[in-house]
């Protein structure tokens, strides 16, 4: 079967740094991605991994390692607007794309 | 700036009607899909479509169908709605080929409650 596993729910202070890790067993990989959502709002695209590595934009980074099955989401000096839920997702064959079950970030002040 | 538009934001319908989701985007993206989100379930896929009458089938499509007549809208289809597809419905779009970013644009969300 196919899966992603993150945490359901991650606290953190404003100013700190979290990050949010996703872990995958899917048949086909070829890119992991991050989505961010606001509650009431559509998901927003925030990073996309076909490689492995870090890749950097602005206070957030996203890694990814294809021989582990792994990757995370990096969210640095954490600002009160960053509370929000987080989504891994992986785009497999045909682009089909599945995503995990969300990240719920609270920032505390 | 990419646009996907769902035709309702809400919509309340009784057991056994037929309900229509419609989509559409302005981008000229080849891959289009529906996803349904549910508290502590995340966004789950129910059908998507790579090109114009082309679909397939995603995790959850039991219930459901698609349409895709026209590049730029995908429809999903509940035959005889029922109140455990109470939900909201989400449509996203992307490119195909080597221009794909990994990027899904999505559509502000329907919720449909089935009473």
């Amino acid at each position: 079967g196919q899966s992603l596993e993150q945490p359901s729910e991650v606290t953190a202070v404003e100013g700190a740094i979290v990050q949010i890790n996703c872990t995958y067993q899917t048949s086909g990989f070829y890119g992991l991605s991050w989505y961010q959502q606001h509650d009431g709002g559509a998901p927003t695209f925030l990073s996309y991994n076909a490689l492995d590595g870090l890749e950097e934009t602005g206070r957030f980074s996203s890694f990814l390692s294809r021989s582990d099955s792994y990757g995370y989401l990096l969210l640095q000096e954490l600002q009160m607007k960053d509370s929000a839920s987080y989504f891994c997702a992986v785009r497999g064959g045909g682009f089909k794309t599945i995503f995990g079950a969300g990240t719920r970030l609270f920032v505390k002040a | 700036d990419v646009k996907v538009t769902q035709s309702s934001r809400y919509l309340v319908k009784r057991t056994g009607e037929k309900v229509f989701l419609e989509c559409v985007q302005d981008m000229d993206h080849e891959n289009m899909f529906w996803y349904r989100q549910d508290p502590g379930l995340g966004l789950r896929l129910i059908y998507f479509s790579y090109d114009v009458k082309m679909k397939e089938k995603g995790d959850i499509p039991e219930g459901y169908s698609v349409s895709r007549e026209k590049k730029e809208r995908f429809s999903l289809i509940l035959e005889s709605a029922s109140t455990n597809q109470t939900s909201m419905y989400l449509c996203a779009s992307s490119l195909s080929g080597g221009q794909n970013t990994g990027e899904l644009f999505f559509g502000e969300g329907s919720r449909l409650t089935v009473l």
